[in-house]
C-alpha cells in the first residue's frame, strides 16, 4: 500500500456544485494532517490543516477518520478560481517533520 | 509571513554542468527541504536538513548533494547534469513538528 493514495481526477464540475476527495494512509501513527493547493506551474500552498477529527475554513471542510486512515476534503458553493490540483498531506514517522505527499487530484470547474 | 526565495525561476544547463540552486528562508526555521516534482510522479524528497550543517538523505539522493552553512540558507548541488535531472525543484522550509511546510516558488530546471 503507498504511504498516501489519492484519486487522481480530473473532477469535472459546474460552478456552484460540492465535489469532495478522499486520501487514504498508511502510517498510522500519523497525528497531524494537511491539504495543499497547487495551481498549474506553481509552488503547493498550504489550504487546511488537520488536527483532530475535521475543520472547516469557509466553504473547505476537511475531515479525519482515522479508524480508517482516509482524509477528506469537501468544497462547497465551487468558483472557477476552486480549479487547482489538491494535495494530500501526512507525516512520515521518524521526526524532522518529514511530510509525504500523495500525488494530487486535480479539480476543473466550469461555467 | 515565512518567505522562501529560490534565486532562479527558469534554468537552461548543459549536460555534464555542476548546478546551484539556491533557496533562502527568513523565518528562523530549523527544518530545509529539497524536492523535485515531475508530471505523474508528485513530488519525492531529494534531501533535508534539520539543522546547520546537517542533512539527511530522501527518497531520491543520488546525483544531487546539498550544502547548509547557514540557517537560513539551502543549496542543492547537482554535481554533473544530466538530462534526466530536468525537472521543477521546490524548496520548502518548516519549524520542527507538526506544522505544514512553506514552499517557494520553484525552479524549472531544463538540462540540454
Amino acid at each position: 500500500r503507498k504511504e498516501v493514495e489519492q484519486d487522481p481526477g480530473p473532477f469535472n464540475v459546474p460552478e456552484g456544485a460540492t465535489v469532495a476527495f478522499n486520501c487514504t494512509y498508511s502510517n498510522s501513527a500519523s497525528q497531524s494532517f494537511f491539504w495543499y493547493r497547487q495551481d498549474c506551474r506553481k509552488e503547493p500552498k498550504l489550504l487546511m490543516s488537520v488536527y483532530s477529527s475535521g475543520n472547516e475554513d469557509g466553504r473547505f471542510t476537511a475531515q479525519l477518520n482515522r479508524a480508517s486512515q482516509y482524509i477528506s476534503l469537501l468544497i462547497r458553493d465551487s468558483k472557477l478560481s476552486d480549479s487547482a490540483t489538491y494535495l494530500c498531506v501526512v507525516p512520515l514517522a521518524g521526526g524532522y517533520n518529514k511530510l509525504i505527499f500523495g500525488a494530487g487530484t486535480r479539480l476543473a470547474v466550469h461555467p | 509571513d515565512v518567505k522562501v526565495t529560490q534565486s532562479s525561476r527558469y534554468l537552461v544547463k548543459r549536460t555534464g554542468e555542476k548546478v546551484f540552486l539556491e533557496c533562502v528562508q527568513d523565518m528562523d526555521h530549523e527544518n530545509m527541504f529539497w524536492y523535485r516534482q515531475d508530471p505523474g510522479l508528485g513530488l519525492r524528497l531529494i534531501y533535508f536538513s534539520y539543522d546547520v550543517k546537517m542533512k539527511e538523505k530522501g527518497d531520491i539522493p543520488e546525483g544531487y548533494s546539498v550544502s547548509r552553512e547557514k540557517k537560513e540558507r539551502f543549496s542543492l548541488i547537482l554535481e554533473s547534469a544530466s538530462t534526466n535531472q530536468t525537472s521543477m525543484y521546490l524548496c520548502a522550509s518548516s519549524l520542527l513538528e507538526g506544522v505544514g511546510y512553506t514552499f517557494g516558488s520553484g525552479t524549472r530546471l531544463t538540462v540540454v
